[in-house]
């Protein structure tokens, strides 16, 4: 089966860090996205992560372990813009298709 | 460069209805992927179109078809609709045979059926 596993919610200061973690089972995997989507809104692309290890791009950065079907996005220096959801999606092998599970919702306050 | 275009914005439609919506894919990519979004939920993969033809496809019924042109731009068609297809539709481009890790969504269409 497939499934994807992250917090329902996170509340976080603006100028905090907030690591936002996700964990999946899928069949097959090529790779992991992390994207963002503001409300009513297309998601829109973060990262994505092949090989094991951090990857950083600017406030963001996201980290993968494939062995232990893990991965998180960290996001530094919180703006009040940051708050939206936060989707983690696995590839699965061969043709691109994403797998979503509900997300995480970010708050961030003042 | 325009990235991934859909249309139309929001539709309305009743029960029984039929309806098509449209996908342009990103300059470059040849693949459209097509996702249904209920609120509160993420995404779920509809199938995917490559080279004009269904390349894969998730667990929705017949009732959703679709259909890939040679400019790569791509229709979603869903039949017979029930209130619960009610939702945002997304697709997604990407390269089928390029570059990994590219995959961008368009803005969306909400379709409303009443």
């Amino acid at each position: 089966g497939q499934n994807i596993d992250q917090p329902t919610e996170m509340t976080a200061t603006e100028g905090a860090i907030v690591q936002i973690n996700c964990t999946y089972q899928t069949s097959g995997f090529n790779g992991l996205f992390w994207y963002q989507q503001h409300a009513g809104e297309a998601p829109t692309f973060l990262s994505y992560n092949v090989l094991d290890g951090l990857e950083e791009k600017g406030r963001f950065s996201s980290f993968l372990s494939r062995s232990k079907g893990y991965s998180y996005l960290l996001l530094k220096e919180l703006q009040m813009k940051d708050s939206a959801s936060y989707l983690c999606a696995p590839e699965n092998t061969g043709f691109q298709k994403l797998v979503f599970g509900t997300g995480t919702r970010l708050l961030v306050s003042p | 460069d325009a990235g991934v275009t859909q249309s139309p914005t929001h539709l309305i439609k009743t029960r029984g209805q039929q309806v098509t919506l449209r996908c342009s894919p990103k300059s470059g990519h040849d693949t459209v992927s097509w996702y249904q979004q209920a609120l509160g939920q993420g995404p779920q993969f509809i199938f995917q179109y490559y080279e004009e033809e269904e390349r894969q496809r998730g667990n929705f019924p017949d009732r959703f078809s679709g259909h890939q042109f040679p400019n790569y731009s791509s229709e979603l068609n869903v039949n017979a609709l029930l209130l619960g297809d009610s939702a945002l539709y997304l697709c997604a481009s990407s390269s089928g045979m390029g570059v990994r890790g590219e995959q961008y969504f368009g803005p969306g269409t909400r379709l409303t059926v009443t």
